[in-house]
């Protein structure tokens, strides 16, 4: 139990477009879904928190206008990078919590390797 | 405020050995501790936590791990190594003390020699 799967596994985008990462609960539903941000050889960092039916929480010096975030059900979360750049190639990694369960206890998505050209 | 150390970015340890990863934490409550691996390219799996009760953890592939409270450590063990193991892994700390956000340490790449 307790699945998430983000899609797609690798994306590579001309600079300038925009790109769109789901993030899927898919034996559970979560009410809160995390983004996080992964540089090679580095921890991740906590992009937002998504909340299902309300905005998503942004962290310090994050750009809510380039990183879009959609949480519409409870087992859909989205990122849209928005008009990408090379310096947003980066590992992207989504996760979620239980409902019921400690909410800190937290799923993994296999990730998206985004490469901007 | 909260946070995580994993002492050694880079382990090494020969095939069969003792694997030894440290963490430490610093948390003004009661914590939860994860240890997460990740292999190159993939999310991260969940090997072990600690929320509440024993303090020695079992988790997958035969690693566990003992939260020490007055050592504020969860360091993470396996008495044999595998080539298998050789992979990325991740302690993290989260709690009610963190409004439910996760804290990860700078993390700990193992390598199995054979």
């Amino acid at each position: 139990g307790a699945v998430v799967s983000q899609h797609p596994s690798w994306v590579i985008c001309k600079s300038g477009t925009s790109v769109k990462i789901e993030c899927r609960s898919l034996d559970f539903q979560a009410t809160t879904m995390f983004w996080y941000r992964q540089f090679p050889k580095q921890s991740l960092m906590l992009m937002a928190t998504s909340n299902e039916g309300s905005k998503a929480t942004y962290e310090q010096g994050v750009e809510k206008d380039k990183f879009l975030i959609n949480h519409a059900s409870l087992t859909l979360s989205t990122l849209t990078v928005t008009s990408a750049h090379p310096e947003d190639s980066s590992f992207y990694i989504c996760s979620a919590g239980l409902a019921g369960e400690a909410k800190n206890i937290q799923y993994f998505g296999a990730g998206t390797r985004l490469s901007v050209l | 405020a909260q946070s995580v150390t994993q002492l050694g970015s880079h382990v090494s340890v020969s095939e069969g050995a003792l694997v030894l990863l440290r963490c430490n934490y610093s948390s003004s409550v009661p914590p939860y501790l994860f240890w997460y691996v990740q292999y190159p390219n993939q999310g991260l799996q969940l090997l072990l936590k600690y929320t509440t009760g024993a303090t020695l953890v079992k988790g997958i592939n035969g690693f566990e791990a003992e939260f020490k409270k007055s050592e504020t450590s969860f360091h993470l063990t396996k008495p044999s190594a595998h080539m298998s193991d050789a992979a990325e892994y991740f302690c993290a700390v989260s709690g009610p003390g963190t409004g439910n956000q996760f804290y990860f340490g700078t993390g700990t790449s193992l390598t199995v020699i054979p």
